[in-house]
């Protein structure tokens, strides 16, 4: 079955680290996004991409960063310049012509 | 640039009853429209959308939703709740045409008591 894994769906990382959340389709989707979800805030965007190597800022993309080498892969860093990286992080992607989005399953990254 | 508001944080209803979930959006024409469930801990999975035409759309595990532009709202309802649709609802805004970012609400959280 088509869909999107997020992996791993639980990360604990030391203050300082860069840690990288991976995020994979299988979908044939053009477009791929993360978000970043916090309690009461909704989804924010961080980075989003529309096409293999081209990806634009999202919202809040200051202390990430982002790759889309491959059409299935967008994988996220979470560099030690983000100030407040503890949250769940979803992954989405959509066909171009279409708005709706794929969601993974999200992973939730502590940093200790 | 496009918003949206969802006013309620935190709905409970008894099952059996009727839901209402209200979301207004901003935007300077008639934008995509879209609601999520999200179960705890998981992704969101999509039950409705509003690209065009009729403005009031059925989705899927018995929700439907109604576009009025007049009022710039795109308010979720299910004519009985079941204690399984206990979950945070999200309402979202993208632009027409072409794949966008969604710009999505805060969210609403539904309790279903029995």
């Amino acid at each position: 079955d088509g869909g999107i894994t997020q992996s791993p769906k639980y990360l604990f990382r030391k203050e300082g680290q860069n840690v990288t959340l991976s995020c994979e389709q299988n979908l044939n989707h053009d477009a791929m996004y993360w978000y970043r979800q916090d309690p009461g805030q909704g989804l924010r965007l961080i980075y989003y991409s529309h096409i293999v190597n081209d990806f634009q800022k999202g919202d809040i993309a200051e202390g990430y960063s982002v790759s889309r080498e491959k059409k299935e892969s967008f994988p996220l860093t979470v560099t030690s310049a983000q100030k407040n990286p503890t949250a769940f992080y979803l992954c989405a992607s959509s066909m171009a012509d279409r708005g709706s989005y794929t969601f993974g399953s999200g992973t939730r990254l502590t940093v200790v | 640039a496009q918003s949206v508001t969802q006013p309620d944080i935190h709905i409970t209803v008894s099952e059996g009853a009727s839901l209402e979930l209200r979301c207004n959006y901003s935007y300077g024409a008639t934008p995509y429209l879209f609601w999520y469930v999200q179960s705890p801990g998981q992704g969101l999975q999509l039950l409705l959308k509003y690209f065009s035409g009729d403005t009031l759309v059925q989705g899927i595990k018995g929700f439907e939703a109604e576009f009025k532009r007049s009022q710039s709202s795109f308010n979720l309802r299910k004519p009985s709740v079941h204690w399984s649709d206990a979950a945070e609802y999200f309402c979202a805004v993208g632009a027409p045409g072409t794949a966008s970012k969604l710009t999505f609400g805060t969210g609403t959280r539904l309790q279903v008591t029995l």
